[in-house]
């Protein structure tokens, strides 16, 4: 069975400067690989996904996560963080031949930008 | 158009009696899941529908725990005799079929489930 790492609990970081937040999975398979955002009192919104192709994939707010299947890694980065990008963001895993399509979650990070 | 909604978005309960969550999922969206998060714990996937196929129960951490959906409609996912370790958020989301290669679920706000 799958499992997600996500090493940081927390990451406090001061606006305008940069961010990772560290996302490791388990196994080698053939995998999809999301992060999903949590913002103040608001539902789950998908942030970015990899599914096939470019190992580098990009949002519409900046963030870029990349693929790194030796090291079975999907870390998100944003080169300059902005007071709106507080929140709790979750990678998530799903097995690409499983059939089920169900997404195996990490435990979360909050990421806290300090004006 | 209309997301994913949940009801209720709150529910207290006594110990030892049953309640029942409800999900409307985006219409036209084949796929429904049902998952917990429990405080300071990431999401855990609970049950799978897919159309008209036998579901995926393989997550559901008990027998107390059950969940029907009415065609691609509907869903109620029923917890019966809740115990405190129920108190969690539970999470529906939906998503196309998997021929679209999208993969994308769309999560509902969720109930907030507390067993007193």
């Amino acid at each position: 069975a799958q499992s997600v790492t996500q090493l940081d609990s927390q990451v406090p970081v001061f606006e305008e400067a940069p961010v990772e937040l560290r996302c490791n999975y388990s196994s080698s398979v053939s995998v999809y690989l999301f992060w999903y955002v949590q913002y103040p009192n608001q539902g789950l919104q998908l942030l970015l996904k990899y599914l096939s192709g470019s190992t580098l994939v990009e949002s519409i707010n900046g963030f870029e996560a990349e693929f790194n299947k030796s090291q079975t890694s999907f870390h998100l980065r944003k080169p300059s963080v902005h007071i709106s990008d507080t929140a709790e963001y979750f990678c998530a895993v799903m097995d690409s031949g499983a059939g089920s399509y169900q997404l195996t979650f990490g435990k979360g990070t909050k990421l806290s930008v300090i004006p | 158009g209309a997301g994913v909604s949940q009801s209720p978005s709150n529910k207290v309960t006594e110990k030892g009696k049953d309640v029942e969550l409800r999900c409307d999922p985006i219409s036209g969206h084949t796929a429904l899941y049902w998952y917990r998060q429990r405080l300071g714990q990431g999401l855990e996937f609970l049950i799978y529908f897919q159309g008209n196929s036998a579901p995926d129960k393989s997550g559901l951490p008990s027998d107390r725990f059950s969940a029907e959906r009415t065609g691609e409609s509907v869903s109620t996912l029923t917890i019966q005799r809740t115990q405190q370790e129920d108190s969690a958020v539970y999470l529906c989301a939906s998503s196309l079929t998997w021929t679209t290669s999208s993969y994308e679920q769309y999560f509902g706000p969720g109930t907030r489930l507390t067993v007193t």
